[in-house]
């Protein structure tokens, strides 16, 4: 059964710091990894998605790095800003079924 | 046009009574899903579909239902509440099959959730 571990679980920095949010999971036999950001009382909104052949993707300030074999996603964010404030959340997909399993998130506070 | 939509937003009733939230997704993907977030902000999947096909379902009580239609639409059906059901529901879908590209599946795209009450 995959399991899913997001560190920190929380973080608060002040604007413009570069930032990593790390995420293991314990099933490497993945088809896909997505990170997603939820902002309180909201749906979750997809950040990035990076299939299993791939190693990173790239979005605006946004890089996310995959690492199949040791299980390790991680997302990088670039001169951070009030409105990166959220929490983020990486969701391997794997099994026959193609489920993804989330962590319980990376909760960002960055603050002006 | 939302892509994933849900209805209502906000449900709240009483225990033993039956709920039900409805779903729908335009953007032609052929997998629906329903999750659930717990107090602690834990998202966890309750039933996967696949072109109407039941493809999972965790162990979930089964007085949860699902229901789907159609491709673009999947009920969640509830029957007599309990206090533990409150928590945000969320509808997502995502393309599964006939893709042209490897790793499975593409993204998945979630509906603003539904936060159910049971008083």
């Amino acid at each position: 059964k995959q399991e899913v571990t997001q560190i920190p679980a929380a973080l608060s920095v002040p604007e413009g710091e570069n930032l990593v949010l790390n995420c293991s999971f314990t099933d490497s036999a993945i088809y896909n990894l997505q990170w997603f950001r939820q902002d309180p009382g909201k749906g979750l909104t997809s950040l990035l998605l990076i299939q299993s052949s791939q190693r990173e993707q790239t979005s605006g300030r946004l890089n996310a790095s995959l690492d199949k074999s040791s299980g390790r996603s991680t997302l990088y964010i670039a001169a951070s800003q009030p409105g990166d404030s959220a929490t983020y959340l990486c969701a391997p997909s794997s099994g026959g079924s193609y489920i993804p399993t989330f962590g319980r998130g990376t909760s960002l506070i960055v603050h002006p | 046009d939302t892509a994933v939509s849900q209805t209502p937003k906000y449900l709240v009733t009483q225990m033993g009574n039956d709920k039900s939230i409805k779903c729908e997704q335009n953007l032609g993907h052929d997998t629906m899903y329903w999750y659930k977030q717990d107090s602690k902000k834990f998202l966890k999947i309750m039933f996967s579909y696949n072109n109407k096909e039941l493809i999972i379902n965790e162990t979930v009580p089964n007085r949860f239902s699902p229901k789907s239609p159609d491709k673009a639409h999947l009920n969640l059906h509830i029957n007599s509440l309990e206090l533990g059901d409150s928590a945000v529901y969320f509808c997502a879908s995502s393309q599964v099959r006939g893709l042209k590209i490897a790793g499975g599946p593409r993204e998945q795209y979630f509906g603003p959730g539904t936060r159910l009450t049971v008083t």
